[in-house]
Parts: C-alpha cells; sequence; structure tokens
C-alpha cells in the first residue's frame, strides 16, 4: 500500500533563511512524487514533481526538491524563503503500478510552513 | 486559459439530505478526479473520471457517486448526508490520466452539514 508521511506539522523559519519541507514514502515500485501548496480557502497548487530521471528537481516559485531512492524521501527545498511562502504544503505519491488498477494520489497530512519577517 | 472551475463555493446541507457539486476541468483536459478534504487533513482520493466512466475509486461508500459529461465536466453526488461528509471537496483535471500527469486542482466547493 501506497502511505506518506510528513512528520513536522509545522515549520518556521525567518525570511531569507533556506526552507526544507520533510515528505517520505512508502510505495512497492518506483514512485512518482509531487509537491502542492495550499492558501487559505484556496484549492491546491502545483509546486513541482518527479517522475524519473535527475533526482533534483526544479518547480515554481524557486522551490526545489530532491528525491533520495535509498531513503524514501522527497524533500522541499527553497534557498531563501520569503513571507508570501507561508501556506500549506502537501506532498502526494502514486505508484504508477498501482495507478493501473485503480489506487491515485496518497497525499500526506501536510504542513503548515511560517515564514517569519 | 480559464483554469479548474468548481461551483458552488460554499454549501450548507442537513443530514439526510442530497448534494451535487460541479466541476469543470482546465482546458485540454479530459479527465477528472474527486478529492475529499477534511480539516486539518490532506485530501484524500474520492474517485476518477475518463471518457464519461469511472476508472478509479477510492475508499469511499456508494452514497458518493459521479458522472463525467461529453464535454468533461463532472459532478460529484453525495446522498444521505451525514455529519462526518463536512468537507472541502477539490475538483482536479489532467490530461489523459495517464499516471506521470500532474492534476491541477480547483479552489473548492467547502460543504457543511448541519
Amino acid at each position: 500500500a501506497q502511505s506518506v508521511a510528513q512528520p513536522e506539522d509545522q515549520v518556521n523559519v525567518a525570511e531569507g533563511n533556506p526552507l526544507t519541507v520533510k515528505c517520505t514514502y512508502s510505495v512497492s515500485g518506483n514512485p512518482y512524487l509531487f509537491w502542492y501548496v495550499q492558501y487559505p480557502n484556496r484549492g491546491l497548487q502545483f509546486l513541482l514533481k518527479y517522475i524519473t530521471g535527475d533526482n533534483l528537481v526544479k518547480g515554481s516559485y524557486g522551490f526545489e526538491a530532491e528525491f533520495n531512492k535509498s531513503q524514501t524521501s522527497f524533500h522541499l527545498k527553497k534557498p531563501s524563503a520569503l513571507v508570501s511562502d507561508s501556506a500549506l504544503y502537501f506532498c502526494a505519491v502514486r505508484d504508477p503500478y498501482a495507478y493501473n488498477y485503480g489506487q491515485n494520489f496518497v497525499f500526506g497530512p501536510g504542513t503548515r510552513l511560517s515564514v517569519l519577517p | 486559459d480559464a483554469g479548474v472551475t468548481q461551483s458552488p463555493t460554499h454549501l450548507i446541507k442537513t443530514r439526510g439530505q442530497q448534494v451535487t457539486l460541479r466541476c469543470s476541468p482546465k482546458s485540454g483536459h479530459d479527465t477528472v478526479s474527486w478529492y475529499q478534504q477534511a480539516l486539518g487533513q490532506g485530501p484524500q482520493f474520492i474517485f476518477q473520471y475518463y471518457e464519461e466512466e469511472e476508472r478509479q475509486r477510492g475508499n469511499f461508500p456508494d452514497r458518493f457517486s459521479g458522472h463525467q459529461f461529453p464535454n468533461y465536466s463532472s459532478e460529484l453526488n453525495v446522498n444521505a448526508l451525514l455529519l462526518g461528509d463536512s468537507a472541502l471537496y477539490l475538483c482536479a483535471s489532467s490530461s489523459s490520466g495517464q499516471s506521470q500527469e500532474t492534476q491541477y486542482f480547483g479552489p473548492g466547493t467547502r460543504l457543511l452539514v448541519l
């Protein structure tokens, strides 16, 4: 079965400092991994995804994530945080093999990022 | 280019009633998925529609049903509403429903069951 863990409910970082939001996953095969961001009273906005290839994936708004197969992790990073990055961040996994048998995205519980001015 | 749109934005119902939520996918997309996001939790997959058929289904009871129209828009129907159905319902669209495709989400419909 697929599962996603986001071990931190809340991450606080000062503006201008680097930020990391952690994600670990469990799938039976090779995963497809996604990051989404949710602002208050809004839907989810796509940031980036890993399908195959280079382990470092670059996405929207200066975010990037590193796929680490041995640690089954896909941490989201940004070199310099902005106050406007404050939001709820979700990691999601999809097992492409299980997808063919009816299983779609599994989302983590979310991590609330607060960037302090 | 219009993104994913959903209606209504908010809805209040009472227990036992039925509700219909609507979704129009992003231009060029033919696959629609529905998710339920309870307060403080991540979205949970309800089902996916492609070519007007339910192709995938998550762990939700039969009270949750859907439909996809020839123009790719979709409806989510929930019968016999329970208090626990109160949540944000998100629609997501993608192109062809391939497993590597990104799903783009709408703003959601917030349902409150009293």
